[in-house]
């Protein structure tokens, strides 16, 4: 089972949608939570932190639940712009290596 | 941006070769990590460098190497090329070996036939 799960997707959905992206992760032992977006061949940007109080930040809304160990991603009024991988990413340390482990990304298409 | 910067962006190599690939640290970071990245994959941990010292390394065979010099700008080296090395080589730096924020680079994309 992989550290990090999430939906490959993609999801196609229309302008102005609300989509959701869930993401599980197996060790409980993970310490920090994030939501990067990826383009086409392009390096992974930090989209946003994750916390257990969930978080907002303008149109995404993320959420941690720890006790059932997943992450989510709620966006609304979707845009063209949104389309991207979202991968879902945790940060750990181990013997004082602190390293992120990436889900493998949800594809997201915004349709016209 | 980030102020990560890595070369070369794009490389051929066929397989048996051997690869450098670099990446300059933002300034004051001391800590770098190196990711693959397979096509339609997430970056896959290879190794930190903290300090010019090896800090943890990933499931990657010892064929993958690497080194961090006195500026903390690095190098990934790859012997024996296989052709399921083909991927996007990301390095990321942070301020310190358990700082949670990692800026990545642009990544250098490896085709090897």
């Amino acid at each position: 089972r992989k550290e990090v799960e999430q939906d490959p997707g993609p999801f196609n959905v229309p302008e102005g949608a609300t989509v959701a992206f869930n993401c599980t992760y197996s060790n409980s032992a993970s310490q920090s939570f994030f939501w990067y977006r990826q383009d086409c061949r392009k390096e992974p940007k930090l989209l946003m932190s994750v916390y257990s109080s969930g978080n907002e930040d303008g149109r995404f809304t993320a959420q941690l639940n720890r006790a059932s160990q997943y992450i989510s991603l709620l966006i609304r009024d979707s845009k063209l712009s949104d389309s991207a991988t979202y991968l879902c990413v945790v940060w750990k340390g181990t013997s004082g290596t602190y390293k992120y482990i990436f889900g493998t990304g949800t594809r997201l298409k915004v349709l016209a | 941006e980030t102020g990560v910067t890595q070369s070369p962006t794009h490389l051929i190599k066929t397989r048996g070769q051997q690869v450098t690939l670099r990446c300059s640290s933002q300034s004051g970071h001391n800590t770098v990590s190196w990711y693959q990245q397979a096509l339609g994959q997430g970056p896959q941990f290879i190794f930190q460098y903290y300090r010019e010292e090896e800090n943890g390394r990933g499931n990657f065979p010892p064929r993958f190497s690497g080194l961090q010099f006195p500026n903390y700008s690095s190098e990934l080296n790859v012997n024996a090329l296989e052709l399921d090395d083909s991927a996007l080589y990301l390095c990321a730096s942070s301020l310190a070996s358990g700082d949670e924020t990692q800026y990545f680079g642009p990544g250098t994309r490896l085709l090897v036939l």
